[in-house]
């Protein structure tokens, strides 16, 4: 079994909509991202949670907000999406014990029309 | 802001050959990672080369690492088809974060 996982992995949505991609981990791993990627900007970091009570903004959070829910989970919502949200979404997570290295989700390709 | 960026953007070359991809950063840093992204699906972390190495290797991977030029490189010697993939580097900025760069998108050609 993978050690993230992430759902939905496809969606489409209309704008307006409100959204949310879930992740879970089973690597016990304290720190987990999310991130989006654009063709072309590679990945760019919107949240990031350091424990279950710490969360912090990253590159670009307007639009979105999440929830940790448990140290497995942690979730992503687009409280009104818009066609500009459209993009591939990634969870990563990491354990500091490890030099910070980050285990990535397979990703959710979500489209907004 | 992106800490790291690649070059070249696009690379094709055929089986058997060797690629270079290089990256190069903006602050000082800790490490430097480089992943894999097969088409569409999650990052891989390939290999981490810590500040105080100039070169490290695993497998057919080769990383250098110059601190003084703030760059570093990734080499794939005798490349295959299942290569084909984009590479990024990422590297920690001075809030924590990860910050990878634009990627490089290898094409290996049977």
């Amino acid at each position: 079994d993978a050690d993230v996982t992430q759902t939905p992995r496809n969606r489409i949505t209309k704008t307006g909509k409100r959204i949310m991609l879930e992740c879970s981990q089973t690597k016990g791993h304290d720190r987990m991202y999310w991130y989006r990627q654009d063709p072309g900007l590679g990945l760019r970091l919107i949240y990031y949670s350091f424990d279950v009570k710490d969360i912090n903004k990253g590159e670009i959070s307007d639009g979105y907000s999440v929830s940790r829910q448990a140290q497995a989970k942690f979730s992503l919502s687009l409280e009104s999406a818009i066609p500009n949200q459209t993009a591939l979404y990634f969870c990563a997570t990491s354990d500091p014990g490890t030099a910070y290295e980050q285990y990535f989700g397979p990703g959710t390709r979500l489209t907004v029309t | 802001s992106q800490q790291g960026e690649e070059d070249p953007q696009a690379l094709s070359i055929q089986e058997g050959e060797n690629a270079t991809m290089n990256c190069s950063y903006k602050t000082s840093i800790n490490n430097l990672q480089w992943y894999r992204q097969n088409s569409g699906r999650g990052l891989v972390h390939l290999i981490l080369i810590r500040s105080n190495e100039r070169e490290k290797h695993s497998g057919r991977l080769r990383v250098t690492l110059d601190t003084s030029k703030k760059s570093s490189s990734l080499l794939i010697t005798a490349s295959r088809a299942a290569d084909t993939a984009s590479y990024f580097c990422a590297s920690y900025n001075q809030g924590g974060k990860l910050i990878f760069g634009q990627g490089t998108e290898l094409s290996v050609k049977p």
